[in-house]
C-alpha cells in the first residue's frame, strides 16, 4: 500500500540553527500538508499546499517557516532559526483531492527536539 | 470550522462494540463528517467519512443523526490495538485546512 514517508525520524539540532524536514507523498497526491504535535498537546495544522503553492496556513506559520516542493517528489518543511519551543513531531500529509472531501495520509513523523 | 465536541476520554471492554459520541450543531449542509484516530505518537489515520448516510467500512461504521448535528463512531470489536485518541472533524467546505481538535482517549480494557 503506498504510504507517505518522513524523513529523519529524529533530529536533534541547536537553537537557532536551520531544519530541513523531509517528506514523500504518495506519487499521485496533489495536496500536501505539514502538522505538528507538540509532546502531550493536540496535533496542529501548519500548512498546507497545492499547485506549487501555500493555500492555507496557521498563525503558527510565521516567517522561521517555509515549504518547498523542490523536484516533484519530495515536500520540505524548513525551520530557518529553530527555537526551543518548535521541539515537536511534525507530520507530513498528502491527499488526491482537497481535505474536505476526501482522506489525509500521513507519515509517521520526524521529531525535532531543539536544544 | 463546524465545531465539534467530544467527551475527552472512555473506556470499552475488550471485544464490546466501542461507541464514540460527535456533537457538531453548526456543521452546513455540504459539510462532511471525519473520523481518524492517533494511536500513542504515530500520524493520525483515517477511520471513515460521511455527509448525510450511515456509512461503514472494514475498521468502523459512522452513524450520522438525520438533522446531522451529531455522529457517532462505532468500532463493533474493540481490540487492544483500538486504544488510540479518536478526532471527530467537520472541514469548512472551503478552503483546504483541516484542523484536529483534542478528541476522545479510547481504552479497551482487558
Amino acid at each position: 500500500e503506498p504510504e507517505v514517508t518522513q524523513t529523519p525520524s529524529h533530529q536533534v539540532t541547536q537553537m537557532g540553527q536551520e531544519v530541513i524536514l523531509r517528506c514523500v507523498p504518495i506519487s499521485n497526491h496533489l495536496y500536501f500538508y505539514w502538522y505538528r504535535q507538540i509532546l502531550g498537546q493536540k496535533v496542529e495544522f501548519l500548512v498546507s499546499f497545492y499547485n506549487n503553492e501555500i493555500s492555507e496556513k496557521s498563525e503558527i506559520f510565521d516567517d522561521q517557516f517555509s515549504v518547498e516542493r523542490p523536484d516533484g517528489s519530495n515536500f520540505t518543511l524548513k525551520i530557518r532559526s529553530t527555537k526551543l519551543e518548535d521541539s515537536a513531531m511534525y507530520f507530513c500529509a498528502s491527499s488526491l483531492v482537497r481535505a474536505n472531501t476526501g482522506e489525509l495520509f500521513f507519515g509517521e513523523g520526524s521529531r525535532l527536539t531543539v536544544l | 470550522d463546524a465545531k465539534t465536541t467530544q467527551p475527552p476520554s472512555m473506556d470499552c471492554a475488550e471485544g464490546r462494540a466501542a461507541n464514540l459520541p460527535c456533537n457538531h450543531s453548526t456543521i452546513s449542509g455540504n459539510e462532511y463528517v471525519y473520523w481518524y484516530r492517533q494511536i500513542h505518537s504515530q500520524g493520525p489515520q483515517y477511520i471513515i467519512h460521511g455527509l448525510k448516510n450511515n456509512e461503514t467500512n472494514e475498521m468502523a461504521s459512522l452513524i450520522i443523526t438525520e438533522d446531522r448535528k451529531s455522529s457517532t463512531l462505532i468500532l463493533p470489536h474493540a481490540t487492544l490495538r483500538d486504544t488510540a485518541v479518536y478526532y471527530c472533524i467537520v472541514p469548512p467546505y472551503t478552503g483546504n485546512q483541516f484542523y484536529f481538535g483534542t478528541g476522545t482517549s479510547l481504552t479497551v480494557i482487558p
